[in-house]
């Protein structure tokens, strides 16, 4: 069965500066899709990024980038200047082949200080 | 174009009963996913419908159980409420349920089971 894992149960940033939340996941197959959702305290979960394992290419999405390592099986978010709105707690999640469902890892909650 | 609405927001029912839920997707999706969230659990996978069929199903009793119907509309029902069943419950709508289309998150219903 897949898993992922997120390490960091919080995270801390100052305003302007970069921050990376890291992800493993675990995995047999080879085709699959990672992404990174937002959950902020009004609890609705909005959708950060998403990578597609067989693109090599790291997605970005403006402030967010993510750092794919496909044979580590890691899926870091990097949040480059950061603002008071991006704190959140952030999922990292996993969505196989053979699933039609997302299996996340347990949130890591990051805070931002002005 | 309208999200996804959960209703209601909140929700406090006694031990032993049961308990129906609803969500409206985003018009013209047809996939409807169910999320259980609690602080200990995380995020984990209840139900998706397709159609009006339960195409997948995770790891929860019987007394989890959904619909869905002709226009779209969901509802998910639990009976005999146990404490444990006390969470934050999420659906997710997509086009087709797939990998490669974006999942749309409703704000949730927190159901406080006393």
């Amino acid at each position: 069965a897949q898993t992922v894992t997120q390490s960091q149960p919080e995270m801390s940033v100052q305003e302007a500066e970069t921050v990376t939340l890291s992800c493993t996941y675990d995995t047999s197959e080879s085709d699959y899709y990672l992404f990174w959702y937002k959950q902020p305290p009004s609890r609705q979960m909005i959708l950060v990024i998403r990578q597609e394992a067989y693109k090599q290419q790291n997605a970005t999405e403006n402030r967010f980038s993510v750092n794919f390592q496909k044979a580590a099986k890691s899926f870091s978010l990097k949040i480059s200047d950061s603002q008071l709105g991006d704190a959140a707690m952030y999922f990292c999640a996993y969505w196989g082949q053979a699933g039609t469902a997302l299996i996340f890892g347990k949130g890591t909650t990051l805070s931002v200080s002005s | 174009k309208a999200g996804v609405t959960q209703t209601p927001r909140y929700l406090i029912k006694t031990r032993g009963q049961q308990v129906t839920l609803s969500c409206s997707p985003i018009s013209g999706h047809r996939s409807v996913s169910w999320y259980q969230q609690t602080p200990g659990q995380g995020l984990q996978f209840l139900f998706e419908y397709f159609s009006e069929t339960q195409r997948n199903k995770g790891n929860f009793p019987g007394r989890f159980s959904g619909r869905q119907f002709s226009n779209s509309r969901s509802e998910m029902n639990v009976s005999t409420l146990e404490l444990g069943d006390s969470a934050l419950y999420l659906c997710a709508s997509s086009w087709e349920g797939e990998a490669n289309t974006e999942a749309f998150f409703g704000q949730g219903t927190r159901l406080t089971v006393v």
